[in-house]
């Protein structure tokens, strides 16, 4: 089976700039999870997806938000780029419940 | 609310000798535990997960972990590391909202040849 992969896998923005990450999960997996990778921060939840609709979210503003489509692909949108942005971005999928999650190569981001 | 902590961010080893990365977790209800690998420009690999059973999880590459519920602590250990094994680790609580991992701040391990 194929893996989780995320699309673009790199990005530069600069602040005010919006964008858009594409994550596609491993076939027959409808639960789909964002998190943010950072220096500082380390690895933090941002949302879950599971059959269209969101069942888990962090604590993060709305600047952050997602969606999942019927094929169980999922795009993570961030509005109004700020520098504190910049970071790896890694989308996870599993079958749901108690399953494991695995992870895509992920999407580094540069805000300027 | 649930936390998962390792207390070192570093761990050297020398090939070939025994490996042990730490990790201790805070959780209410029943602890569901996760051992992740990330080499560098990569993303997670998943090595193995203590749900329930037997305390002794046997995962991928040779690592399993030591499930402790008296020291709260799922230390992840491997016999005899490899050079190759050198990378960042991170230990996750899955808890309440099972797919919400909460991860550890990692801990770098450098195997030296």
């Amino acid at each position: 089976k194929a893996g989780v992969t995320q699309t673009p896998r790199y990005l530069i923005k600069t602040r005010g700039q919006q964008v858009t990450l594409s994550c596609s999960p491993i076939s027959g997996h409808r639960s789909v999870s964002w998190y943010q990778q950072t220096p500082g921060q380390g690895l933090q939840f941002l949302f879950e997806y599971f059959s269209e609709t969101q069942r888990n979210k962090g604590n993060f503003p709305g600047r952050f938000s997602g969606r999942q489509f019927s094929n169980s692909r999922s795009e993570m949108n961030v509005s109004t780029l700020e520098l504190g942005d910049s970071a790896l971005y890694l989308c996870a999928s599993s079958l749901g419940g108690y399953e494991t999650q695995y992870f895509g190569p992920g999407t580094r981001l540069l805000v300027l | 609310a649930q936390s998962v902590a390792q207390p070192e961010d570093q761990v050297n080893v020398a090939e070939g000798n025994p490996l042990t990365v730490k990790c201790t977790y805070s959780v209410s209800g029943n602890p569901y535990l996760f051992w992740y690998v990330q080499y560098p420009n990569r993303g997670l690999q998943f090595l193995l997960k203590y749900i329930t059973g037997d305390n002794l999880v046997k995962g991928s590459y040779g690592f399993e972990a030591e499930f402790n519920k008296s020291q709260t602590s799922f230390h992840l250990k491997k016999p005899s590391a490899l050079v190759s094994d050198s990378a960042l680790y991170f230990c996750a609580s899955g808890g309440t909202g099972f797919q919400k991992l909460v991860f550890g701040t990692g801990t770098r391990l450098l195997v030296s040849p």
